[in-house]
């Protein structure tokens, strides 16, 4: 099956400073997907994003399919902005099972 | 309903038990997923329903699982005889269709078995 490889696999940030998590897969994907979990266990669907770029208030997220790879960025971090993210694709005819990546756990100090 | 509601929210059974899980998905959606998430792990697919069938059930972990889905809305996991092992949060989710589609979580059920 596909592998899904998340790195950091963790990262302390001061409030206001900028990261960077990144996603690396290793087959072509039709779609692919960034979560936030945060720390009362609630998945919040941050992006769609099988291609291409988006953006969301301080949050956006590229995908280069070709690369096999996706990136997402997290400006001006506040302490809200702790969890963990996951990574998700979905290959092939799995339709319906998105393979998730282990994660990246981020912390946000005040 | 405005997202993905679960229940119960924690169940604590005893070994040997069996148990029933709750989803109700979003209003309108017709694919429903069941994931597991073990403590420190990350999710582990089970099972997902495009309207009320199931065209993937690889995931379920052995015949002791189940999970059915009624009217396209509300789905039910059900363990049977419950083991240790399958402590863990069970998340569901849904979205619109199944293809290309961003998926929506509930907040999950926490099964502790003693």
């Amino acid at each position: 099956g596909i592998q899904v490889e998340q790195s950091p696999p963790d990262l302390i940030l001061q409030e206001g400073a900028n990261s960077t998590l990144r996603c690396n897969f290793s087959d072509s994907v039709n779609n692919l997907q960034w979560f936030h979990q945060n720390p009362w266990g609630q998945l919040i669907n941050l992006f769609y994003i099988p291609s291409g770029t988006k953006q969301n208030g301080r949050l956006s997220a590229t995908t280069v399919a070709t690369e096999r790879y996706s990136l997402l960025y997290i400006s001006s971090s506040q302490t809200t902005d702790s969890g963990v993210y996951f990574c998700a694709v979905l290959y092939g005819t799995s339709y319906g099972k998105l393979t998730f990546g282990q994660g990246t756990i981020l912390t946000v100090h005040p | 309903g405005a997202g993905v509601s679960q229940s119960p929210s924690n169940k604590v059974t005893e070994k040997g038990k069996d148990v029933e899980l709750r989803c109700d998905p979003i209003s309108g959606h017709t694919a429903l997923y069941w994931y597991r998430q073990s403590l420190g792990q990350g999710l582990e697919f089970l099972i997902y329903f495009q309207g009320n069938s199931a065209p993937d059930k690889s995931g379920l972990p052995s015949d002791r699982f189940s999970a059915e889905r009624t009217g396209g809305s509300v789905s039910t996991l059900t363990i049977q005889r419950t083991q240790q092992e399958d402590s863990a949060v069970y998340l569901c989710a849904s979205s619109p269709g199944f293809l290309n589609e961003k998926l929506f979580f509930g907040s999950g059920t926490q099964l502790s078995v003693l």
